[in-house]
């Protein structure tokens, strides 16, 4: 089976810009979790999804948004960047209880 | 709310020897699953080893273990025979009803 994917790899964005970030979870994962993850504050959950529906939420404000589609692919939003959204982040996708984790997209935010 | 606490930042071991990560957490859930992940420098996170609260046998897979102590809240993960490949960042999680929680790591260097 192919493995949990993340496009891109990396991205660099300036300060006030929005941000899609795609995850493709593997074939038969139904959930979807977001984590930022930098240096300071470790991993941080942001979101879940399952089944196009989002069942639980971090500590993030608004400006961090997420979606997935039928197909159980999911994509992440973040709009008016900050510097300090700059990080690591990363899906991971499930089915019965373990998640397993894609490669991560790097955002550097200048 | 879920917490999860690993209180050593930082470890190294000798090549061949034994180690021992320490995690501890606390739950209001019931039901529960706990993790370890190694993440190490290419970055990808990957299962190392996953434990069901509800079972009290200790979980295995191969040079690793864990000393799953359910009434203390806590969730060690053995490496024996440390390899060179060991070295990464170690992650304990919990998992709870469609939440992850991840301890802050620890920094484990095999040394040759």
């Amino acid at each position: 089976k192919a493995g949990v994917t993340q496009t891109p790899r990396y991205l660099i964005k300036t300060r006030g810009q929005q941000v899609t970030l795609s995850c493709s979870p593997i074939s038969g994962h139904r959930s979807v979790s977001w984590y930022q993850q930098t240096p300071g504050q470790g991993l941080q959950f942001l979101f879940e999804y399952f089944s196009e529906t989002q069942r639980n939420k971090g500590n993030f404000p608004g400006r961090f948004s997420g979606r997935q589609f039928s197909n159980s692919r999911s994509e992440m939003n973040v709009s008016t960047l900050e510097l300090g959204d700059s990080a690591l982040y990363l899906c991971a996708s499930s089915s019965t209880g373990e998640q397993y984790f894609g490669p991560g997209t790097r955002l550097t935010v200048t | 709310a879920q917490t999860v606490t690993q209180s050593q930042p930082e470890m190294s071991v000798q090549e061949a020897e034994t180690v021992t990560l320490s995690c501890t957490y606390d739950t209001s859930e019931s039901n529960y699953y706990l993790f370890w992940y190694k993440q190490p420098p290419s970055r990808q996170m990957i299962l190392v080893i996953r434990q069901e609260a509800y079972k009290q046998q200790n979980a295995t897979e191969n040079r690793f273990s864990v000393n799953f102590q359910k009434a203390a809240k806590s969730f060690s993960l053995k490496i024996s025979d440390s390899q060179l490949g060991d070295t990464a960042m170690y992650f304990c999680a919990a998992s709870g009803t469609y939440k992850y929680i991840f301890g802050t790591g620890t920094r484990l260097k095999v040394l040759a």
